[in-house]
Order: structure tokens, then C-alpha cells, then sequence
């Protein structure tokens, strides 16, 4: 099946930093490829998708970039929140039967 | 309707009870899932089911038994648990085709 390999927190950053979250996959043919947030005391939110090469996800901010030359889907944000506290997942389908493969997850703590 | 609800929030339980968890959707999805998530981990599947059958078990131990009365409910019936059967409950679906999923704010059980 395929894999992922995520960058390791935590991250701590001030306020208004540039943020960025490495993740890379290994996988067969051209899956979807996903970031989910995790708030404190939250389940996971999807934050961001690409569904093929070279599609640019966007949402609050963030953007990752589907690269199947580098096969990476780094995470970036030009200025980062308190509000951004929280930890990150990289993820992807580990096959065609619905289970999704997680990175390890890489915690970001915001300073003001 | 676009979440996914999750109920109890908070369960503790003893390890001779019996439980349930509840997780219910409205957006039409026909895929559901069951995640346990550790603290600081990125979350385990457990099970799935696709149009109310069972298709993926990750070898979860049998005190621990999913049920899918209808495209809309999942449930999870909890009995004879561990404490390290103490985590986030997490329940997810999604669309035909099993593309993006959406979770549920989870349900945090703790085992005495």
C-alpha cells in the first residue's frame, strides 16, 4: 500500500511567521492527497485536498501543492495565528478500499 | 447538513460494563468509519463499513463490536475493555468512491 513520511514537531513560531510542513508519499498511480487539522480537545478537520499532479489546495490561508517529481504535498502558510495552534496530518488512501494512511502528525504552537 | 455527530462526548467506563458509542451523518455518505486516536498519534483505523456492510476490520479485538443499522448511524458496542483501551473515539464518513473524509469531534472514553 502507499505511505507517508511527515515532518516532526512540534513547531513553535511567533506570530506572523512563514510556516512550512514537509510531507512526502510514496504511493501507485496518482491518489488524492490531504491535510487534516487537529484543535485541542477537536477531532480532525479537513483542511485542506488536491485530487491530481500539480493541483494547488487552498483553504484559511494554507497551501499545499501536489508534486509528483518530489512526490511531496508540503504544507504552507505566509503568516501564521495564534489560532493556528494545533497539529497537522498529512494523509492519503493506503489503497482503493477506503482506509486513509496518517502521517505522525507535526504540532504547531503559535506565540503571540 | 454537513457534520458528522458523535455521542457521548465524554464516556468512563469500568471494564466489566457494557457501552455504546453513537455516530450519525446526513450528508448522504455511504462509507463510515471507526478511528481510535491516542494522545499526540495520528489515528488507527478500526473498522469500515461501505452501503452498511462491513468491509475492512483491522484485526480489532472482539470486545469491541461495530454495528451499521442504516446508511446514517454507526455505532460501536464497547464490552470487557482495557484500560488501555482509553482514547479519542473518532468516527468518520464519506462519499461513494471513498474520496475525503469527515470526522466527528470524537467521543473521549476512559477506562477504570
Amino acid at each position: 500500500g502507499n505511505s507517508v513520511t511527515q515532518m516532526e514537531g512540534p513547531v513553535t513560531l511567533s506570530e506572523e511567521a512563514f510556516l512550512t510542513i514537509n510531507c512526502t508519499y510514496t504511493a501507485t498511480g496518482y491518489p488524492s492527497l490531504f491535510w487534516y487539522v487537529q484543535y485541542p480537545g477537536e477531532g480532525l478537520q479537513l483542511l485542506l485536498k488536491a485530487t491530481k499532479a500539480d493541483d494547488k489546495g487552498s483553504n484559511k490561508g494554507f497551501e499545499a501543492t501536489y508534486r509528483k517529481e518530489t512526490t511531496s504535498f508540503h504544507l504552507e502558510k505566509g503568516s501564521v495565528q495564534v489560532s493556528d495552534s494545533a497539529v497537522y496530518f498529512c494523509a492519503l488512501p493506503y489503497n482503493q478500499g477506503g482506509k486513509l494512511i496518517f502521517g505522525q502528525g507535526t504540532e504547531l504552537s503559535v506565540k503571540p | 447538513d454537513t457534520e458528522v455527530t458523535q455521542t457521548p462526548k465524554h464516556l468512563v467506563m469500568g471494564m466489566t460494563n457494557k457501552k455504546s458509542l453513537k455516530c450519525e451523518q446526513h450528508m448522504g455518505h455511504r462509507a463510515m468509519y471507526w478511528y481510535k486516536q491516542k494522545a499526540k498519534k495520528p489515528p488507527e483505523l478500526m473498522f469500515v463499513y461501505s452501503y452498511e456492510k462491513l468491509s475492512i476490520n483491522e484485526s480489532v479485538p472482539s470486545r469491541f463490536s461495530p454495528e451499521c443499522p442504516n446508511s446514517s448511524l454507526l455505532n460501536l458496542h464497547l464490552h470487557a475493555l482495557q484500560p488501555e483501551d482509553s482514547a479519542l473515539y473518532l468516527c468518520a464518513s464519506s462519499p461513494a468512491g471513498f474520496n475525503e473524509q469527515f470526522f466527528g469531534p470524537g467521543t473521549r472514553l476512559t477506562v477504570l
